[in-house]
């Protein structure tokens, strides 16, 4: 079975600097891989996916995440943050086997300073 | 399109209390699932379900069940409340897997046991 982790429970950043957040995860293949995120009291959005092909993804709000098999990661990046992107942001791993599931990390916390 | 829609928002129930959550998708996903968020803790699944008359187990299935007897529909039933079960939970559908493949979330059930 997969699972994700997101080694940051929280992180601050300065508005209009730059901005990473990992996430790791733990399959036997090539997994789906999610990064969603959820701003307070809200559902949650979908930020951007990896199914295949280019390692580089780009989403909405000018995120952007880099699949990197060799490290298992998939590690979101914004090269300048808006304080609108103060949120929590989940990455997520699903598998290709049909009966398999989306398994959600525990989450990051962003907090932008002013 | 409505999307994914949960009913109710917020609900209060009593130890030992039985209810149900409903969940309705009108974007004709074959997948469906139901989260449960608590804080420090992201997202745990609950169960989920392939397609109409197949469901399994999630994580943390204990204390819930699950039907899913047409394509649209695919209500979580507490069996005997607990505060334990206190908690945010999400219903979401998806595609099959493919480039369409990712859930699309409800907006979120708050349920306070007591």
């Amino acid at each position: 079975a997969q699972s994700v982790t997101q080694p940051d429970i929280h992180i601050t950043v300065s508005e209009g600097a730059s901005l990473e957040l990992r996430c790791n995860y733990s399959y036997g293949a090539t997994p789906y891989l999610f990064w969603y995120v959820q701003s307070p009291g809200q559902g949650l959005q979908l930020l951007l996916k990896y199914f295949s092909g280019d390692t580089l993804v780009q989403g909405i709000k000018g995120f952007e995440a880099e699949f990197k098999r060799s490290q298992s990661s998939f590690n979101l990046r914004k090269p300048s943050v808006h304080w609108s992107d103060a949120a929590e942001y989940f990455c997520a791993v699903g598998a290709r086997n049909r009966d398999d599931k989306i398994i959600f990390g525990k989450g990051t916390r962003l907090h932008i300073l002013p | 399109n409505a999307g994914v829609t949960q009913t109710p928002k917020f609900q209060v129930l009593k130890t030992g209390q039985s209810m149900t959550l409903q969940c309705a998708q009108d974007m004709n996903h074959e997948y469906m699932s139901w989260y449960r968020q608590d804080p420090g803790m992201g997202l745990r699944l609950i169960h989920y379900s392939v397609g109409a008359g197949i469901t399994d187990q999630g994580e943390v299935p204990n204390g819930y069940n699950v039907s899913r007897s047409t394509t649209e529909d695919f209500p979580l039933r507490l069996l005997s409340a607990a505060p334990s079960q206190t908690s945010v939970y999400f219903c979401a559908s998806s595609y099959d897997r493919g480039r369409d493949y990712g859930y699309t979330f409800g907006s979120g059930t708050r349920l306070t046991v007591v």
